[in-house]
């Protein structure tokens, strides 16, 4: 079963050190990956995605994630992290098809 | 960018009664529009896909009759959820795909007294 996984339920860093999200993801094919933050009560908000080309990934608000194939990984960082970046992160997957499939978000939290 | 809106933003409403959550792109045509749901501290779930002009296609376990999607145009797709109890009370989110990428609404808060 194609299935996204995201290990941590919640990382907690200090501002300005640089964060990890981790992502895990099973699947057959070239997959199609995205990151996604979601702040309280709002809807998701579009952070990067990778499809092909280069692993390494940038996205918005600092962000870039990189992806590799041989440990299918998708994890998602930040050089120094803002408090400001609190909130709850998605990884999902489809596979050029538009449904989308998610893993079931991890919160990160930074102290000042 | 692409924008995606739903209406209302939260609703409360009466167990027994029904209630539409509308998803509107606002800048684009959307062939397809995704209905999702999630639970406090969980997850999205998708519920169905929608496409325009034709029946959604739901995801397993999800009642069709009880959440009834319509799809009349490439802008606005509805979700109704029928005869609402309290059990369906969470968070709805629509969105609505272009080539591979989704966009997402701001979600809609239902609580069912």
């Amino acid at each position: 079963a194609q299935s996204v996984a995201q290990p941590e339920d919640q990382v907690n860093v200090a501002e300005g050190n640089p964060l990890t999200v981790k992502c895990t993801y099973s699947v057959s094919g070239n997959p199609y990956l995205f990151w996604y933050v979601q702040y309280p009560n709002r809807g998701l908000q579009f952070l990067l995605k990778y499809i092909t080309g280069d692993n390494l990934v940038k996205g918005s608000y600092g962000f870039e994630a990189e992806f590799n194939k041989s440990q299918t990984s998708f994890h998602l960082k930040k050089p120094s992290a803002l408090v400001s970046d609190s909130a709850l992160y998605f990884c999902a997957v489809n596979w050029g098809f538009q449904k989308l499939v998610f893993g079931t978000g991890t919160r990160l939290l930074v102290s000042p | 960018g692409a924008v995606v809106s739903q209406h209302p933003s939260r609703v409360i409403c009466k167990s027994g009664t029904s209630v539409k959550i509308e998803c509107r792109s606002l800048d684009f045509q959307a062939t397809t529009m995704f209905w999702y749901r999630q639970f406090p501290k969980q997850s999205l779930m998708l519920m169905a896909t929608s496409n325009e002009g034709s029946k959604a296609t739901y995801e397993q376990g999800v009642e069709k009759d009880k959440f009834l999607i319509n799809h009349a145009s490439l802008t606005l797709s509805t979700l109704t959820v029928t005869s609402a109890h309290p059990e369906d009370s969470s968070f709805y989110i629509c969105s609505a795909g272009i080539g591979d990428e989704q966009f997402f609404g701001p979600g809609t808060r239902l609580t069912v007294l």
